[in-house]
């Protein structure tokens, strides 16, 4: 129940298209989603969030989709670029009391390469 | 965000034999964490790093192999102690700041022979 479930497991899309990541999760508990963004040889870092009461949220070129119903959400990509080709994951995880982020627990991941 | 450094940034170890990585943000903050990734793999929590006591640990990570410290609010250590090939790794420090989000440091690449 604590899984979250990402496909796919690597992307190969052209300069300009709109690469789709898709996330699954069981625990209804979860209210807080985020999406990383992983280059080799660096750490993770944060890239875009969304909270259960949005079903949308755009940042720049990066979208996420959230179907509460569905138990599920979705980054999408515009326009990508080739410097867009990393390791993305999705996560997930539960709002303590005060709004702070307890632990996150990942997806697998997804290798993303666009190319030019 | 805050600025998250990780020491040292990759090593060569052998078996048997103990690594200390440190962690240090450029602010207070109130939540430290330490993830594991393994090669071509996802992030898994260890543990969670508590300001003046025991630390938190996962299902799966006990204190005798991942000692933890972190005796302020800007500083914690990880050490990976009897190493085994199976513990090559990236070791990840990850901070919580006021705004709620988790920020992570560069990573330490274990590689243990």
């Amino acid at each position: 129940q604590q899984q979250v479930k990402q496909s796919p497991q690597s992307l190969i899309v052209q300069k300009g298209g709109i690469p789709i990541i898709n996330c699954a999760y069981e625990n209804t508990a979860f209210d807080y989603f985020p999406w990383y963004q992983q280059f080799p040889g660096k750490g993770p870092a944060l890239l875009i969030a969304i909270r259960p009461d949005v079903s949308e949220k755009k940042e720049g070129r990066f979208t996420i989709s959230f179907n509460k119903s569905a138990k599920q959400f979705s980054l999408h990509i515009m326009d990508s670029q080739p410097g867009d080709s990393a390791t993305y994951f999705c996560a997930a995880a539960v709002m303590n009391y005060g709004g702070a982020t307890n632990k996150l627990i990942f997806g697998t991941g997804t290798l993303l390469a666009v190319q030019p | 965000s805050a600025v998250i450094s990780q020491k040292p940034s990759r090593d060569i170890c052998q078996r048997g034999t103990s690594l200390t990585i440190q962690c240090q943000v450029d602010s207070q903050v109130t939540m430290m964490f330490w993830y594991r990734q393994q090669p071509g793999q996802s992030l898994t929590l260890i543990a969670t790093a508590n300001q003046g006591s025991e630390a938190t640990y996962e299902s799966g990570f006990v204190i005798d192999k991942f000692p933890i410290s972190r005796p302020n609010l800007t500083f914690s250590t990880l050490t990976v102690s009897n190493m085994s090939p199976e513990d090559s790794s990236i070791y990840l420090c990850s901070v919580r700041d006021l705004g709620a989000e988790l920020f992570f440091g560069e990573g330490s690449r274990l590689t243990v022979l």
